[in-house]
């Protein structure tokens, strides 16, 4: 099976600031790509999914994606308490969704 | 739709007794994926259907385990025997496997305990 690769965090960042999530994977044929939030004791839920090189936005969120570097990454905006959780990279590999272990994040007030 | 339906929530059992997990996916999605969270391993896939059919079981991990989808609504995940190393949370997902925008939708999950 192909990896996906998080740092495990946690990842502390100021309420307000930029918090940056980033994701390796080892597929090269992989096509599209996920980024989930998981609230500690819930199931994950998809903030955004990518499938073109370069930017997407969506709100406070952005998601970048360099498929020379087989590089993905979430940005999000104007960090909140609530945003803080368990980010899950999710790659589609022939229509199996593969994905990492999951990066913390703690927003400090 | 009131989404994928998982039960139970939780399950608290006997190493060596059997445990059976049940999904029902969202009408209309034709792809279906039991994962097994833990925290040393994160969110594994243990097997994936389509169209009822299993297509990829490598993520399973013995013999002891084993998944049956009879029909489009429904799924099950069997463990026997089940051992302590089986305790955690196991996730049902399903979705539209039609393309690149395939996003997959969870279960709550079923938090399963083996003493």
């Amino acid at each position: 099976q192909k990896e996906v690769e998080q740092n495990s965090g946690p990842l502390s960042v100021p309420e307000g600031a930029i918090a940056s999530l980033n994701c390796t994977y080892s597929d090269r044929g992989s096509q599209s790509f996920f980024w989930y939030r998981q609230y500690s004791g819930k199931s994950p839920e998809l903030i955004m999914f990518i499938y073109s090189n370069g930017d997407k936005e969506d709100g406070r969120f952005t998601a970048q994606l360099n498929k020379a570097s087989q590089y993905v990454s979430l940005l999000i905006r104007d960090s909140q308490p609530s945003d803080s959780a368990t980010y899950l990279c999710a790659v589609n590999e022939d229509d199996k969704i593969i994905f990492g272990k999951g990066t913390r994040l703690h927003i400090l007030p | 739709d009131a989404g994928v339906i998982q039960s139970p929530r939780h399950e608290v059992t006997e190493m060596g007794q059997e445990v059976t997990l049940r999904c029902k996916p969202i009408s209309g999605h034709n792809s279906l994926f039991w994962y097994r969270q833990t925290m040393m391993r994160g969110l594994e896939l243990l097997i994936y259907f389509n169209n009822n059919v299993p297509i990829d079981d490598s993520g399973m991990p013995e013999d002891r385990f084993s998944a049956k989808m009879p029909n489009a609504s429904f799924s099950t995940l069997k463990i026997q025997p089940s051992e302590p190393r089986d305790s955690a949370v196991y996730f049902c997902a399903s979705s539209w496997g039609g393309g690149m925008n395939t996003e997959a939708f969870f279960g709550q999950g079923t938090r399963l305990t083996v003493v």
